[in-house]
């Protein structure tokens, strides 16, 4: 079975710049949750979407948003990129429903985007 | 509100001696907790999980746990380390939202 998959793998922008990411979850799941990690520290939280509506947000700016479509895929945008957004960018996905606390997450292998 | 601390940042074993990650969780109510590994340039994989049923919980690899509540620790060991275990490992606490350690880097030495 695949697993999580995400496109690109490697982005290069320039400040001020747009960027998309993708994320296609594992078949049978519902939930996507996106994670930045930083170079040298754990992934934060940025958003979790379950059947297509906003679940979670984390302590990003509005630059930072998402959407989940009908087939359960996602999209990262981030708005007048930054320096500082420079990272790996990974996707998760999971069932959904039930107790968040025992909704297993599985990571994609991230897309790394650097900004210049 | 919910956090972890993961107490090394950095444990270098040599191969074919124990292996222990520390990390001590905060939680306001029962949590979930989690360990995951990266290895360079790679996504996340899922080590093992504690959902409060048995306390002592087996993962992939040989790896395993211990929910202990009093200590509110969950750290991870393994009995013999493995040249291929040498990786960042991530431990996490889960209500809502995942709340991902620093990481702990382990070197494995010939």
């Amino acid at each position: 079975d695949a697993g999580v998959t995400q496109s690109p793998t490697h982005l290069i922008k320039t400040r001020g710049q747009h960027v998309t990411l993708r994320c296609s979850p594992i078949s049978g799941h519902k939930s996507v949750s996106w994670y930045q990690q930083v170079l040298g520290q754990g992934p934060q939280f940025i958003f979790q979407y379950y059947e297509k509506e906003e679940r979670g947000r984390g302590n990003f700016p509005d630059r930072f948003s998402a959407r989940q479509f009908p087939n359960y895929s996602s999209e990262l945008n981030v708005n007048a990129l930054l320096l500082g957004d420079s990272a790996l960018y990974l996707c998760a996905s999971s069932l959904g429903g039930g107790s968040p606390r025992t909704d297993t997450q599985y990571f994609g292998p991230g897309t790394r985007l650097t900004v210049l | 509100a919910q956090s972890v601390t993961q107490l090394d940042s950095h444990v270098s074993v040599s191969e074919g001696t124990p292996v222990l990650l520390r990390c001590n969780y905060s939680s306001s109510y029962s949590p979930s907790l989690f360990w995951y590994v990266q290895h360079p340039n790679k996504g996340l994989q899922l080590l093992l999980k504690y959902t409060s049923a048995a306390t002592l919980v087996k993962g992939i690899n040989g790896f395993e746990a211990e929910f202990k509540k009093s200590e509110t620790s969950f750290h991870l060991t393994k009995p013999s380390a493995h040249m291929s275990d040498a990786a960042e490992y991530f431990c996490v606490v889960r209500n809502n939202d995942m709340r991902f350690g620093a990481g702990t880097r382990l070197t494995v030495k010939p």
